[in-house]
């Protein structure tokens, strides 16, 4: 099993619609969890942090259950500019350092 | 000011050299990564470093030889390049919190290697 799944996508999405992506991680231990965004052929970079309350900014609203050990982003009103891909990322402390270990990502791409 | 810059942005070069790709932090951190993305686009740690120090090494084979001369700094070193190492490598770094858990890692710009 992967340490971090994501389904890859793509997911083609009308500009206002509502998108959703799922991640599971295996490893029960993982310290923190995130979003980042990679745009084509540019680096990631954060979208934001997931906690156990759940948290939103703007438009994006992430989840966490540690329970089930799944991650969730989701999108409102999607526009143009969320065309991206999302990677699901899992922090764990392992061998005595830091591993952010990334899903493979989530390709969304939204459509007039 | 970039955050991390690593150079060069692009490589092309031929099966059986060694090169180097150099990275540089102006953040602060303790923690540098160097990262590996293939052609399916999926990104794979492959080193980290706290404060100059080898701390997680996945497996990667001896070619490749990281180099912390200070924490601002990792630098990546790749001896008799295959056809295989061509992918975008990315440089990042982070900072722990008080419970040695990183927060943000930002990242580097890419290199771009291609091994002909």
């Amino acid at each position: 099993r992967k340490e971090v799944e994501q389904d890859p996508g793509p997911f083609n999405v009308p500009e206002g619609a509502t998108v959703a992506f799922n991640c599971t991680y295996s490893n029960s231990a993982s310290q923190s969890f995130f979003w980042y965004r990679q745009d084509c052929r540019k680096e990631p970079k954060l979208l934001m942090s997931v906690y156990s309350s759940g948290n939103e900014d703007g438009r994006f609203t992430a989840q966490l259950n540690r329970a089930s050990q799944y991650i969730s982003l989701l999108i409102r009103d999607s526009k143009l500019s969320d065309s991206a891909t999302y990677l699901c990322v899992v922090n764990g402390l392992t061998g005595g350092g830091n591993k952010l270990t990334f899903g493979t990502g989530t390709q969304l791409k939204v459509e007039l | 000011d970039t955050a991390v810059s690593q150079t060069p942005k692009y490589l092309v070069t031929q099966m059986g050299n060694d090169k180097s790709i150099k990275c540089e932090q102006n953040l602060g951190h303790d923690t540098m990564y160097w990262y590996k993305q293939d052609s399916k686009k999926f990104l794979k740690i492959m080193f980290s470093y706290n404060n100059k120090e080898l701390i997680i090494n996945e497996t990667v084979p001896n070619r490749f030889s990281p180099k912390s001369p200070d924490k601002a700094h990792l630098n990546l070193h790749i001896n008799s390049l295959e056809l295989g190492d061509s992918a975008v490598y990315f440089c990042a770094s982070s900072q722990e919190d008080v419970y040695l858990v990183s927060t943000e890692a930002f990242f580097g710009q890419g290199t771009r290697l291609t091994v002909v």
